[in-house]
């Protein structure tokens, strides 16, 4: 098992510019969750999908920020434009049984907004 | 406010004694707990669950206990080694609650030797 897989592992990019996080869940692990991470915030949950399907997006900052599942095996989140203010390391989770069980984490991928 | 807390940011411990981390919630709805251990440069990693209708459960050297009264959560690591330095979180589910987990802010333990 290759457990959850983000990438890229760092990210540095210009404000203004687009930027996509990528994740592939555990294989059959049906609910998959975006975190963020600051020294100020903590871990914060952005969006969570079951079953591909977002059930809840209430986390996401803004506008800007928009999270995708086009299969089981496979999402996206995506920064456009980008801000200084989104620098942070952003989780990935899978989980096989929805928000009730442990989730399995991935490496995160760090983001520097300059 | 913050619904999950936790009382010290940093426990100093010498190696082989036990650790005990605590964290505090304020959700009373809350039905399922989990602690999470977290190295540097990666992503949090799980340790140990409980659920409301339990108020101990014993692992691979660790304990978790809840204490819903008073909305307890704490943590035991017995004989602490070296490996175990990393930041520890708490985090916590509502029943049937749509939404993720919420996580405390970390509690970062450090084995002196």
């Amino acid at each position: 098992d290759a457990g959850v897989i983000q990438s890229p592992r760092h990210e540095v990019t210009e404000m203004g510019q687009e930027v996509t996080l990528r994740c592939k869940p555990i294989s059959g692990h049906n609910s998959l969750f975006w975190y963020r991470q600051t020294m100020m915030r903590g871990l914060e949950l952005l969006i969570y999908f079951n079953n591909n399907v977002p059930i809840d997006d209430s986390g996401m900052p803004e506008d800007r920020f928009s999270a995708k599942m086009p299969n089981a095996s496979f999402s996206t989140l995506k920064i456009q434009p980008s801000e200084p203010r989104d620098s942070a390391v952003y989780f990935c989770a899978s989980s096989l049984g929805g928000p009730d069980y442990g989730y399995t984490f991935g490496s995160g991928t760090r983001l520097t907004v300059v | 406010g913050e619904s999950v807390g936790l009382h010290l940011p940093t426990l100093s411990v010498q190696e082989g004694d036990n650790s005990i981390i605590n964290c505090a919630y304020s959700n009373s709805a809350s039905d399922y707990f989990i602690w999470y251990k977290q190295e540097s440069g990666k992503g949090p990693q799980f340790i140990i669950d409980i659920r409301s209708n339990m108020d101990k459960r014993q692992g691979q050297r660790v304990t978790v206990l809840l204490n819903k009264t008073v909305k307890h959560l704490s943590l035991q690591i017995a004989a602490t080694q070296p490996g175990d330095s990393a930041v520890y979180f708490c985090a916590e589910n509502m029943k049937g609650g749509a939404d993720g987990l919420t996580f405390g802010k970390g509690t970062h333990l450090i084995i002196q030797p």
